[in-house]
């Protein structure tokens, strides 16, 4: 069965610096997707960033970037001149292929940006 | 475009009552799912649908019924509501079972059994 794990439940970043979430997962599988989605105060589940396994090239939008390291299934993402519209809480996915195409989310990480 | 619609927002039961939460997408969607959110375990799939007439498990699917008789409803049915089953329900459609497709979430329902 896939997995993905988020180790560090909480974590707070001042105001413009950068912070890094980590996220690791297990799959059997060779070809995936990945995502890390954010979900503000408002509850809304908002699509940050996402990572087709079989590409190298790690994803970049705008302020978020990730780095995919596919032997060590490991899935960071990275917020650079953190805003304080970015704290929330943070989940990591994995998009299991085949004929279900099910979601399988992280514990997620609590972001907190500090003025 | 409304997207993913759910209803209610918020409700709350007594422990042994039923009720059905509610989702509707107007994107014509294939694909159609149920999560529950609870503090530090993530979203958690319910059940999915890939198309009208076919439903099958996720993770947890004990107490909960869905059924997909059209393409735009997916209703999650709680027969005898549990503690257990207080929670933050989302429901999310794609466009079809392909997995590099967009999910889309509606907005929640936070359910409280007593």
């Amino acid at each position: 069965a896939q997995t993905v794990t988020q180790s560090q439940p909480e974590m707070s970043v001042q105001e413009a610096e950068t912070v890094t979430l980590s996220c690791t997962y297990d799959t059997s599988e060779s070809n995936y997707y990945l995502f890390w989605y954010k979900q503000p105060p408002s509850r809304q589940m908002i699509l940050v960033i996402r990572q087709e396994a079989y590409k190298q090239q790690n994803a970049t939008e705008n302020r978020f970037s990730v780095n995919f390291q596919k032997a060590a299934k490991s899935f960071s993402l990275k917020i650079s001149d953190s805003q304080l519209g970015d704290t929330a809480m943070y989940f990591c996915a994995f998009m299991t292929g085949g004929n279900t195409g099910k979601l399988i989310f992280g514990q997620g990480t609590t972001l907190q940006v500090k003025p | 475009n409304a997207g993913v619609t759910q209803t209610p927002k918020f409700q709350v039961l007594k422990t042994g009552q039923s009720m059905t939460l509610q989702c509707a997408q107007d994107m014509n969607h294939e694909y159609m799912s149920w999560y529950r959110q609870d503090p530090g375990m993530g979203l958690r799939l319910i059940h999915y649908s890939v198309g009208a007439g076919i439903t099958d498990q996720g993770e947890v699917p004990n107490g909960y019924n869905v059924s997909r008789s059209t393409t735009e409803d997916f209703p999650l049915r709680l027969l005898s509501a549990a503690p257990s089953q207080t929670s933050v329900y989302f429901c999310a459609s794609r466009k079809n079972r392909v997995f590099n497709e967009k999910l889309f979430f509606g907005s929640g329902t936070q359910l409280s059994v007593l």
